[in-house]
């Protein structure tokens, strides 16, 4: 089976202006976790998408958005860019949930 | 709130010497895995462990899981340049702002030639 896909793998933007991420998840897999790595803070969760529907969302503001299309993948935005939003963007993929999740090579993100 | 707390967060040896890495919590999970990070790449599944003590080898690392499943260690024999990486672990979470899987800090491991 092939793998977790994101892209694009690395993007630059200025302050305020947004931006759209990709992942498709595994074939079969319909669970799509979001999650924003950075070095001081680890992996920080941004929310979890399951069957279309949204399960769960992290403590991040309202400019972080993302949905699922009925193929399971997965997009997520980003309003208006902040230079702390700079990081490593990660998505993951499970069958179910509190399953394993098999990552993608995630996108990074520099916003100057 | 930190379930999983990591420890050392950092460990830098020469290659060839044995190293252990830990995974410790004090709540019971019904599972935990160990994943590997390269630099600039997505954290890689290395292992799941389910029952309480026990042992899953995969070449030269060992894991295992504590008989109470509060914690879990990571022991690399003869360690290479190739198991320098950031190594994560994590297990079923029920609280909803972190998602599925809590993920610890991770022990970042630098293996020297």
């Amino acid at each position: 089976k092939a793998g977790v896909t994101q892209t694009p793998r690395y993007l630059i933007k200025t302050r305020g202006q947004q931006v759209t991420l990709s992942c498709s998840p595994i074939s079969g897999h319909r669970s799509v976790s979001w999650y924003q790595q950075t070095p001081g803070q680890g992996l920080q969760f941004l929310f979890e998408y399951f069957s279309e529907t949204q399960r769960n969302k992290g403590n991040f503001p309202g400019r972080f958005s993302g949905r699922q299309f009925s193929n399971s993948r997965s997009e997520m935005n980003v309003s208006t860019l902040e230079l702390g939003d700079s990081a490593l963007y990660l998505c993951a993929s499970s069958l179910e949930a509190r399953t394993p999740q098999f990552f993608g090579p995630g996108t990074r993100l520099t916003v100057l | 709130t930190q379930l999983l707390e990591q420890s050392p967060q950092f460990l830098s040896i020469q290659e060839g010497e044995n190293l252990t890495v830990y995974c410790n919590s004090s709540s019971v999970f019904s599972s935990l895995q160990w994943y590997r990070q390269e630099p600039g790449e997505g954290p890689v599944l290395l292992v799941t462990v389910v029952t309480g003590g026990e042992v899953k080898k995969l070449k030269r690392l060992t894991f295992q899981f504590g008989d109470a499943r509060k914690d879990s260690s990571l022991h690399i024999t003869a360690a290479q340049p190739g198991d320098t990486g950031l190594y994560l672990c994590a297990g079923p979470y029920y609280g909803g702002s972190q998602g599925n899987l809590i993920f610890g800090k991770g022990t970042k491991l630098s293996v020297k030639p």
